[in-house]
């Protein structure tokens, strides 16, 4: 299954709109891109799933270019709430393989 | 809806015991996952059961780990004999198609002295 690589720490502030952006350079056809978010002592949450150009719903958006090659979590105007571990995998959804690890996440800090 | 459960929240046992770890899905979730995070590392997929069936075993760590779903309802992950190298953060997951999005529980603490 594809390997992701994540920034492992990003800092931001109240407002801002955050962008996080995953690599996975070995990506399969069959695959989709998965986002979840997880704060200390809690399982993760879905945020968001896409397989190609933009995905958006009440949370967040999902940017991913032509070659699906890398993907882009975007977070407006983050609020301190939105302090958590970030992760982004990679899989076939349809076939119910998920991917085996959840790679090291983005910790997103956001300062008041 | 009630979520995924799991229980206990946290475990302490000593090297060579047995332990149980129960996961109860959402209500009319066929697939059920199990995962972990041992110390310092990523969360790895352990297993995933479609109804009472195992569908795909391929991360369990050894023969020391055993899961069940006996009905299909919920399910059981037993450790026996643990060792320190098993203490970490074990999570449930469960999603009622293959291709949905995965709904996780709080997990369950495990150390082992």
């Amino acid at each position: 299954l594809a390997k992701t690589t994540q920034p492992i720490s990003m800092d931001s502030y109240e407002g801002q709109e955050v962008n996080i952006t995953c690599s996975h350079n070995n990506i399969a056809t069959n695959d989709y891109i998965t986002w979840y978010q997880q704060f200390p002592s809690q399982g993760p949450r879905f945020i968001i799933q896409g397989y190609k150009t933009k995905v958006t719903n009440e949370v967040a958006s999902l940017f991913i270019p032509a070659d699906r090659k890398s993907s882009t979590l975007s977070l407006p105007r983050v609020s301190l709430s939105d302090t958590a571990v970030y992760y982004c995998l990679v899989g076939d959804s349809r076939t119910g393989r998920r991917a085996l690890t959840f790679g090291s996440g983005t910790r997103l800090q956001v300062q008041p | 809806e009630a979520g995924v459960t799991q229980f206990p929240s946290h475990s302490v046992i000593e090297k060579g015991q047995t332990v149980t770890l129960r996961c109860d899905p959402i209500s009319g979730h066929d697939n059920l996952y199990w995962y972990r995070r041992v110390m310092g590392k990523e969360i790895k997929f352990l297993l995933h059961f479609v109804k009472e069936s195992k569908q795909d075993e391929s991360g369990m760590p050894n023969n020391r780990f055993l899961a069940e779903r006996t009905g299909g309802t919920y399910s059981t992950l037993k450790v026996q004999p643990a060792e320190l190298e098993d203490s970490g953060v074990y999570f449930c997951a469960s999603s009622r198609d293959r291709g949905e999005k995965l709904f996780f529980g709080s997990g369950t603490q495990l150390s082992v002295l």
